[in-house]
């Protein structure tokens, strides 16, 4: 089955800095790779999410890159703000035209965006 | 919509009594799922049902947990018995169809002692 990898577990960056979250995967079938953001006792809810036709995805201040020969992708938030602290999830799974089914999720990581 | 909605938030048992977690989907949604939360083993997919149908039970721990999915607007989470090691949030998420986002519910806290 798919296993993905998320690095690192935390992150700590100065407000205005940008943070980089990196996740790979091992299913190169795997076609849709979203991002979830969890708050401190909140829901997971998604942010971004990518299909494997697209090397990038902007949002804002988020943005996705998916490298699908090297089997990752990352997650880049710019001038960071306090209220981007919280625990984000990569994850990754397979289905037809990204209608997705079972996703494989990483382990997370905590972001603290410090004043 | 309300989204999914799940009880009971949190809920504190003694070892051995039997837990039955429930939850509502979003309507439109063809795939619901389990998942369990912990700190040392993050987001873990239980089981997951496509369209009332359980497709994939590989990720319950035990015999000790089920899951039914009786129609499209509701599903239980079932564990008896429980034990310490089953503290967890548990989450149900579905996903809106034709789409691949997961909308989760709340979560439901279980503590058991």
């Amino acid at each position: 089955g798919e296993n993905v990898e998320q690095h690192p577990s935390t992150l700590s960056v100065q407000e205005g800095d940008s943070a980089v979250i990196k996740c790979t995967y091992s299913d190169s079938a795997s076609n849709y790779f979203p991002w979830y953001k969890q708050e401190l006792g909140k829901r997971p809810q998604l942010i971004i999410d990518i299909r494997s036709n697209v090397g990038e995805k902007k949002d804002q201040r988020i943005a996705v890159t998916l490298n699908k020969t090297a089997k990752h992708f990352s997650l880049h938030i710019t001038e960071t703000q306090p209220e981007d602290s919280a625990v984000y999830f990569c994850a990754a799974s397979f289905g037809e035209a990204g209608t997705a089914s079972k996703l494989t999720f990483g382990t997370g990581t905590r972001l603290q965006v410090t004043l | 919509d309300a989204g999914v909605i799940q009880s009971p938030r949190h809920e504190v048992t003694e070892m051995g009594q039997e837990v039955t977690l429930r939850c509502k989907p979003i309507s439109g949604h063809d795939y619901l799922f389990w998942y369990r939360q912990t700190m040392m083993r993050g987001l873990e997919l239980l089981i997951y049902f496509n369209n009332n149908v359980p497709i994939d039970d590989s990720g319950m721990p035990e015999d000790r947990f089920s899951a039914k999915m009786p129609n499209a607007s509701f599903s239980t989470l079932k564990i008896q018995p429980s034990e310490p090691r089953d503290s967890a949030v548990y989450f149900c998420a579905a996903r809106r169809e034709g789409t691949g986002e997961l909308f989760f519910g709340e979560g439901s806290r279980l503590t058991v002692l």
